[in-house]
């Protein structure tokens, strides 16, 4: 069964780092997300991306976050200068129409020491 | 703005039992659709059961199923026959089909199923 693939699992990195989170989504999925989920909370959306553009993004989604889709497989979530508070699991999700369910990757949890 | 509520924040069941784990939601749009997702310790989110807004029936997937109650605007999730490997966080959410249909999820519900 197509999955979504995640990389990392689990990131450690150091404050003021950037880190550069990974996934493969399913392979005919045209709509791509970021989530995260801090400890014990609710997943809370990041970005929606579609047709090579961001569609959507939330107010969490500020200056130091960027999303790519270098080539037709990968979708990558970049922080570039990692704060405590990023400590979270991060979820990407794709769907294909966007009127059915989004299946999540298995997540990466990074850590900011 | 879409919102969702879950108001139980821990649920007990025996094993075999049935469980109802509720959920409402808010939204101004006529086109949406409610999901639920289970997050085990381990920490993915397994999507479990759709609903549409338009979908007359309640939506079941083998043991799950969606009570769903629109004028009430809520979207409860029925577990039948619950097992040991049912207990985790569960989490409903929404998408509503105007702009670009990001999920937004309720807090969830901790499920402990004892034997």
């Amino acid at each position: 069964e197509p999955e979504v693939t995640q990389t990392p699992s689990h990131q450690v990195t150091q404050m003021g780092q950037e880190v550069i989170l990974r996934c493969v989504p399913i392979s005919n999925h045209l709509y791509f997300y970021w989530y995260r989920q801090i400890l014990g909370q609710k997943v809370e959306f990041l970005v929606s991306f579609y047709n090579n553009e961001i569609s959507e993004k939330s107010e969490i989604f500020d200056d130091q976050f960027s999303v790519e889709r270098p080539d037709g497989s990968n979708f990558t979530l970049k922080i570039r200068s990692t704060k405590l508070e990023d400590s979270a699991m991060y979820f990407c999700a794709s769907s294909d129409r966007g009127r059915t369910e989004a299946f999540f990757g298995q997540g990466t949890r990074l850590t900011v020491v | 703005a879409q919102k969702i509520t879950q108001t139980q924040p821990g649920m007990f069941v025996q094993e075999k039992e049935a469980v109802t784990l509720d959920c409402t939601y808010d939204t101004s749009d006529q086109s949406y659709g409610l999901f639920w997702y289970k997050q085990p310790s381990s920490g993915e989110m397994i999507f479990l059961i759709y609903q549409g807004s338009y979908d007359e029936q309640n939506a079941t997937e083998g043991r799950y199923s969606l009570n769903f109650q629109k004028a009430r605007k809520s979207a409860n999730l029925v577990i039948s026959a619950s097992q040991l490997g049912d207990s985790a966080m569960y989490f409903c959410a929404m998408r509503e089909y105007t702009g670009f249909q990001k999920l937004v999820f309720g807090t969830g519900t901790r499920l402990l199923v004892s034997p």
